[in-house]
């Protein structure tokens, strides 16, 4: 897995309360990505950081926001979550723009 | 933005028979083409790429065919086996589209009838 760890793997969560997803990488990679998957939409990109306080948007971003503090932490927070998030999220790492990305296994996250 | 396509949604084949799964991309300048692999409660895994100076690339019994000009790409895999039962997503990575451009397909769920 490249040295991706997501945590936690698995979580439960009421509407309207916090969350926030862990992802820690050992490959000192500068490009760390956040993509949520669900059925018939494939990966959609959440946020991504080029660098330690670098965060851009992506196509889901909205309810979202990340950061990055360290190079080997990207921090996904939800500030108030709702049941259309309930999805598995995927962290990625990458050395570069046009570089291969190297995902984690996934945090399944459940909002009732 | 970058549009990516991908056929057929479900894909079933004999054991020991080939399997070709096919993406389609709306951007002309569309320069990086990589395909992944995603297992039962995993993330997607990389299997190949192919960059856009390039028409075809293998590896072992997988390899990827690129027409720039017909804008669509494949992935082609000989000799199925069970374990190639997975997702595989196909995605398509715009030039100049900057750390967030790369946009995957919806995904093919590979079925390998023994």
């Amino acid at each position: 897995d490249a040295g991706i760890t997501q945590s936690p793997r698995h979580k439960v969560t009421e509407t309207g309360t916090p969350v926030t997803l862990r992802c820690h990488q050992t490959e000192n990679h500068r490009y760390m990505y956040w993509y949520r998957q669900d059925p018939g939409h494939g990966l959609r990109l959440i946020h991504y950081s080029y660098g330690v306080k670098d965060t851009d948007k992506g196509e889901v971003s909205d309810g979202y926001s990340v950061s990055r503090s360290k190079t080997e932490d990207f921090l996904l927070t939800l500030e108030s979550a709702t049941s259309s998030q309930t999805s598995v999220y995927f962290c990625a790492i990458g050395t570069g723009e046009v570089s291969p990305l190297h995902f984690g296994n996934g945090t399944r996250l459940t909002v009732t | 933005g970058e549009n990516v396509e991908q056929h057929p949604s479900t894909l079933s084949v004999q054991e020991g028979d080939s399997a070709v799964i096919k993406c389609t991309y709306s951007d002309s300048a569309s320069n990086y083409f990589p395909w992944y692999k995603q297992e039962l409660g995993k993330g997607p895994q990389l299997i190949i790429d192919i960059r856009s100076n390039v028409g075809e690339k293998k590896d072992q019994r997988i390899a990827v065919t690129l027409n720039k000009t017909a804008k669509h790409f494949s992935l082609h895999i000989t000799e199925t086996q069970p374990e190639d039962s997975a997702v595989y997503f196909c995605a398509a990575r715009e030039a100049g589209g900057g750390a967030d451009g790369l946009t995957f397909g919806k995904g093919t769920h590979l079925i390998i009838q023994p």
